[in-house]
């Protein structure tokens, strides 16, 4: 079936470095990309998407960026605070608005 | 306030006792959905609803149930709960499919 790997599953960085999490998607008909944050004891909440008609995507100090063609998305994060710890989780989605998740990555931010 | 809400929060039941997780939403969202989180596994799709009347299966609706007769409301029923399902529930929903997914608090759900 569909499947979406994500890596690393954890991440330790310094304040102010970059972090960058990958994912790759198996259906070549997936259309849509989100990435959501997952802060503890809380519910997942986007903080960036990108359709596929779309190679990059940035807000602030996140990007997203998309290769169609190696069904590989990777999520960017510059100048990192100590507020950007927490899990991400990358997602894809076709035309039947079926969703399948990555296994999340847990990223720390150390001061 | 928008806001997605799930009852209840935390459960501890024993295997084969019905059990019904209600889920409410008040942004007048086309698209809900329920998820499960487990370590390691992340989160993994039930069941979705396009709108009113209109459900499909996720990736793991094994052991689940849906319905979805007003669009406020989205419930997750299992009929004859196991251990397996012991999980961290979430419902979301969205202005239509492929749009951002709006998530509720969670559901913890202990089956002993």
């Amino acid at each position: 079936g569909e499947n979406v790997e994500q890596h690393p599953s954890t991440l330790s960085v310094q304040e102010g470095d970059s972090a960058v999490i990958k994912c790759t998607y198996s259906d070549s008909a997936s259309n849509y990309f989100p990435w959501y944050k997952q802060e503890l004891g809380k519910g997942p909440q986007l903080i960036i998407d990108i359709r596929s008609n779309v190679g990059e995507k940035k807000d602030q100090r996140i990007a997203v960026t998309l290769n169609k063609t190696a069904k590989h998305f990777s999520l960017h994060i510059t100048e990192t605070q100590p507020e950007d710890s927490a899990v991400y989780f990358c997602a894809a989605s076709s035309g039947t608005y079926k969703y399948i998740f990555g296994t999340g990555t847990r990223l720390k931010v150390l001061a | 306030e928008a806001q997605v809400t799930q009852n209840p929060r935390y459960l501890i039941t024993v295997t084969g006792k019905k059990l019904t997780v209600t889920c409410s939403q008040n942004m007048n969202h086309e698209y809900m959905s329920w998820y499960r989180q487990d370590p390691g596994l992340g989160l993994r799709q039930i069941y979705y609803s396009m709108n009113v009347e209109v459900t499909d299966k996720g990736d793991v609706p094994e052991g689940y149930k849906v319905s979805r007769k007003e669009k406020r409301n989205f419930p997750l029923i299992l009929e004859s709960p196991s251990p397996n399902q012991t999980s961290l529930y979430f419902c979301a929903s969205s202005l239509r499919g492929g749009n951002e997914q709006y998530f509720g608090p969670g559901t913890r759900l202990t089956v002993t």
